[in-house]
């Protein structure tokens, strides 16, 4: 079955420092890739996506990942946070299904950015 | 670019109540749209989605149950809530760009 797993639940970090939230997904067929962020008590934004073309993909708030297919994963990547960083940051993978494209999502990786 | 309204953003109500909570689509047309359910400490579960008017796909039996009368509305109900209900409900629709768009969210207790 597919699934997507967040290896980190909770990741505390210091302002300024750099940031990795990784994310590995299980699937044999191609997929599209995405990160979203959500803030307290808000929905849910994207951050960046991957459809095709170069693996490297940069997204809005100064926020990357890269797609590595032979290792089936989409790290998200920040090379120094601030305190607004501090959300919620879900992965999902759209694979095929059957007939249809699936939304899978991650758990969620909890970012703390501490002063 | 699209906007999604939901409401009510808060909602306390007691078991055994009805429940309606309401999703409105601006900015595109046709859309695929979707209800999502967040349990605290949980990830996102798909409960129902919808391609058009009066098509409704179930992801999950529950205690719910979703319509789309109009092509930019989506509407979710319950005639029953029960304890397991509470959680944070979001309603999305799928853009050209193939990810979802979410509307802000409706925070629901039950007590």
């Amino acid at each position: 079955a597919q699934s997507v797993t967040q290896l980190d639940s909770q990741v505390p970090v210091f302002e300024e420092a750099p940031v990795e939230l990784r994310c590995n997904y299980s699937s044999s067929v191609s997929v599209y890739l995405f990160w979203y962020v959500q803030y307290p008590n808000q929905g849910l934004q994207l951050l960046l996506k991957y459809l095709s073309g170069s693996t490297l993909v940069k997204g809005i708030n100064g926020f990357e990942a890269e797609f590595n297919k032979s290792q089936t994963s989409f790290h998200l990547r920040k090379p120094s946070v601030h305190i607004s960083d501090t959300a919620e940051y879900f992965c999902a993978v759209s694979a095929y299904a059957g007939n249809n494209r699936k939304l899978i999502w991650g758990l969620g990786t909890s970012l703390a950015v501490n002063p | 670019s699209q906007t999604i309204h939901q409401w009510p953003a808060t909602l306390v109500q007691p078991v055994g109540s009805p429940l309606s909570l309401e999703c409105t689509v601006e900015g595109t047309s046709n859309p695929n749209l979707y209800w999502y359910r967040q349990a605290a400490g949980r990830g996102l579960q798909l409960l129902f989605y919808s391609v058009g008017i009066g098509q409704i796909s179930s992801e999950v039996p529950q205690n719910l149950s979703a319509s789309r009368p109009q092509d930019r509305q989506f509407i979710l109900s319950s005639k029953k809530l029960l304890l397991s209900d509470s959680g944070f409900y979001l309603c999305a629709c799928l853009t050209w760009g193939g990810e979802l768009f979410f509307g802000e969210g409706s925070r629901l207790t039950v007590l």
